[in-house]
């Protein structure tokens, strides 16, 4: 059955430093693999996606997430986070053109410290 | 361009009582989502279907119903509300490529 981990509930850093958010999944075929970001109150906005292809995937606001096959990860990375980074974030892994479920980690609330 | 869009926003249900979460999407996707939200256990997937006229059990299916009336609407029925169904509700539809979320019903059960 497929899963994911996010083995980190809280994650704290300065501001201006640099992040790594970890996520670890179990599937049985080739994933498509997702991390949302969820402000207080708010609904899930895309950062990412990786279907295929390039393992390094770029998204919004200057995120980028690497795909390891081996070690079935797809950890997310910043190089300098802002305050409005502050939120909680959530892996999840599936595949559209199969049986359509898509599975979502417990999410890592990343706090920024001024 | 409204994406999908769930009703109601806010409700609050005595113990017992039943109502019905409705979602509807205007994108012309096949596959629509129920999760629920609670603190600490991410999004949690309650039912989903794949196209019109299917549906499946996802990982918290107990004490939920759905139906999916026509491609467009997926709609999520608690018969005999309980406290342990306070909690934010998430409608979602996807294409090949993206999940596309709804704003949330926010849910108490008193």
């Amino acid at each position: 059955a497929q899963s994911v981990t996010q083995p980190d509930i809280h994650i704290t850093v300065s501001e201006g430093a640099s992040l790594e958010l970890r996520c670890n999944y179990s599937y049985g075929a080739t994933p498509y693999l997702f991390w949302y970001v969820q402000s207080p109150g708010q609904g899930l906005q895309l950062l990412l996606k990786y279907f295929s292809g390039d393992t390094l995937v770029q998204g919004i606001k200057g995120f980028e997430a690497e795909f390891k096959r081996s070690q079935s990860s797809f950890n997310l990375r910043k190089p300098s986070v802002h305050w409005s980074d502050a939120a909680e974030y959530f892996c999840a892994v599936g595949q559209m053109n199969r049986d359509d479920k898509i599975i979502f980690g417990k999410g890592t609330r990343l706090h920024i410290l001024p | 361009n409204a994406g999908v869009t769930q009703t109601p926003k806010f409700q609050v249900l005595k113990t017992g009582q039943s109502m019905t979460l409705q979602c509807a999407q205007d994108m012309n996707h096949n596959s629509m989502y129920w999760y629920r939200q609670d603190p600490g256990m991410g999004l949690r997937l309650i039912y989903y279907s794949a196209s019109e006229g299917t549906t499946d059990k996802g990982e918290v299916p107990n004490g939920y119903n759905v139906s999916r009336l026509n491609k467009r609407e997926f709609s999520l029925r608690l018969e005999s509300a309980a406290p342990s169904q306070t909690s934010v509700y998430f409608c979602a539809s996807s294409d090949l490529n993206t999940i596309y979320f709804g704003e949330g019903s926010w849910l108490t059960v008193v």
